[in-house]
């Protein structure tokens, strides 16, 4: 169980375009999902904390015009990169949790390469 | 949410052999959490630890807590080249709805 599923697996694209990853859970409801950065050799750097039917949560130097979170709903969250340049490059990975309180591990999806030409 | 802070930074020992991993943290914590990253991929679930727990086992995984050290190790036992991988660990305040901080983690690497 506490499957997350994150399409796709790895993308490429030109600069200046839009680029959309979706987390999703499989089996279960997720009201809470976190998206995450990281660079090769370095650690998870975490970007928003994403509310099912409210705003996203922004960590501190994210641009949230450039970084488009939407949970619209218990199993989906999406992340657009808009208008990505090479410095975007990186993978992205999502989490969720089951219940967002005490004592609740994270699941993460495989994570998402995105490369910018 | 604060985060935890691995050593080493890289382990490399040969298959059999037991690894041994610390983190170290600086305020109160509801749990620790440790997580297991391949290369490539997203991270796994390994073991959770309150805060009133000392010892944790999970197969040849074994996790202590020190809260007056504000410490934590991770213990792998008998290791396997499938045990490569980044290790990290997240101090969780309980309180933030899941929101885990991680560092810079470990890097194992078993050499068959």
């Amino acid at each position: 169980g506490a499957v997350v599923s994150q399409h796709p697996s790895w993308v490429i694209c030109k600069s200046g375009t839009s680029v959309k990853i979706e987390c999703r859970s499989l089996d279960f409801q997720a009201t809470t999902m976190f998206w995450y950065r990281q660079f090769p050799k370095q650690s998870l750097m975490l970007m928003a904390t994403s509310n099912e039917g409210s705003k996203a949560t922004y960590e501190q130097g994210v641009e949230k015009d450039k970084f488009l979170i939407n949970h619209a709903s218990l199993t989906l969250s999406t992340l657009t990169v808009t208008s990505a340049h090479p410095e975007d490059s990186s993978f992205y990975i999502c989490s969720a949790t089951m219940a967002a309180g005490y004592n609740s591990p994270l699941h993460f999806g495989n994570g998402t390469r995105l490369t910018v030409t | 949410s604060q985060q935890g802070e691995e050593d080493p930074q890289a382990l490399s020992i040969q298959e059999g052999e037991n690894a041994t991993m610390n983190c170290s943290y600086k305020t109160s914590i509801n749990n620790l959490q440790w997580y297991r990253q391949n290369s490539g991929r997203g991270l796994v679930h390994l073991i959770l630890i309150r805060s009133n727990e000392r010892e944790k086992h999970s197969g040849r995984l074994r996790v202590t807590l020190d809260t007056s050290k504000k410490s934590s190790s991770l213990l792998i036992t008998a290791s396997r080249a499938a045990d490569t991988a980044s290790y990290f660990c997240a101090p969780s305040l309980g309180n933030q709805g899941g929101k885990l901080i991680f560092g810079q983690g470990t890097e194992l690497s078993v050499k068959p």
